[in-house]
């Protein structure tokens, strides 16, 4: 059965530090990998997607993600964020269907 | 482009009633439509798949007569939650795709909050 997990439920940055939200799967089979963004009151957007070719993704505002096969995971990363990038992020997975991790709410002090 | 609407965003009923919460694709014809369920602090959880014109199909676990979906339309799909209970009290989520079986092209609803009282 697939499964995806995030690793922080909550994070908490100034603006201009460093992002990493972790996300694991697992399934075995081949998957596309996802990560979607929803701000406060508003949908969730797709910030970025992997489904072949270069591991390294990179996605809007600045994000980019980082598939390892061998470790199963698909990081997301960004170098220095900003207060608008308060939200809940989700990895997602697809292998037989669509699978979103729990979330990861973010919340960056200006 | 590619804009999902939900109705109503939220909604408080009484144990027993029925509610239906609608999902409409407004500037495309979404062949084939989902509908999640998120609990707090948890992820989005697949509810059941609908293809335009056929029956849904449910995921392991989900009960297709108390949760009744009708995709009639090329954009607009229901979700009918019957003889609500309290435990039915959840976030739900539908999403559109262009394609028929396009899992990746998923665009996404709102919400609805449904509160059983």
């Amino acid at each position: 059965a697939q499964s995806v997990s995030q690793h922080n439920h909550h994070v908490i940055l100034s603006e201009a530090a460093s992002l990493e939200l972790g996300c694991n799967y697992s399934y075995g089979g081949t998957v596309n990998l996802f990560w979607y963004v929803q701000y406060p009151g508003q949908h969730l957007q797709l910030l970025l997607k992997y489904f072949s070719g270069d591991p390294l993704v990179k996605g809007i505002k600045g994000f980019e993600a980082e598939f390892i096969k061998s470790k199963f995971s698909f990081n997301l990363r960004k170098p220095s964020v900003q207060w608008s990038d308060t939200a809940e992020y989700f990895c997602a997975v697809i292998g037989e269907k669509l699978v979103f991790g729990a979330g990861t709410i973010l919340r960056v002090k200006s | 482009g590619a804009v999902v609407s939900q109705h109503p965003s939220w909604v408080i009923c009484k144990s027993g009633t029925s509610v239906k919460i609608e999902c409409r694709s407004l500037d495309f014809q979404a062949t084939t439509m989902f509908w999640y369920r998120q609990f707090p602090k948890q992820s989005l959880m697949l509810m059941a798949t609908s293809n335009e014109g056929s029956k849904a199909t449910y995921e392991q676990g989900v009960e297709k007569d108390k949760f009744l979906i009708n995709h009639a339309s090329l954009t607009l799909s229901t979700l009918t939650v019957t003889s609500a209970h309290p435990e039915d009290s959840s976030f739900y989520i539908c999403s559109a795709s262009t394609l028929s079986g396009a899992l990746y092209e998923q665009h996404f609803g709102p919400g609805t909050r449904l509160t059983v009282t």
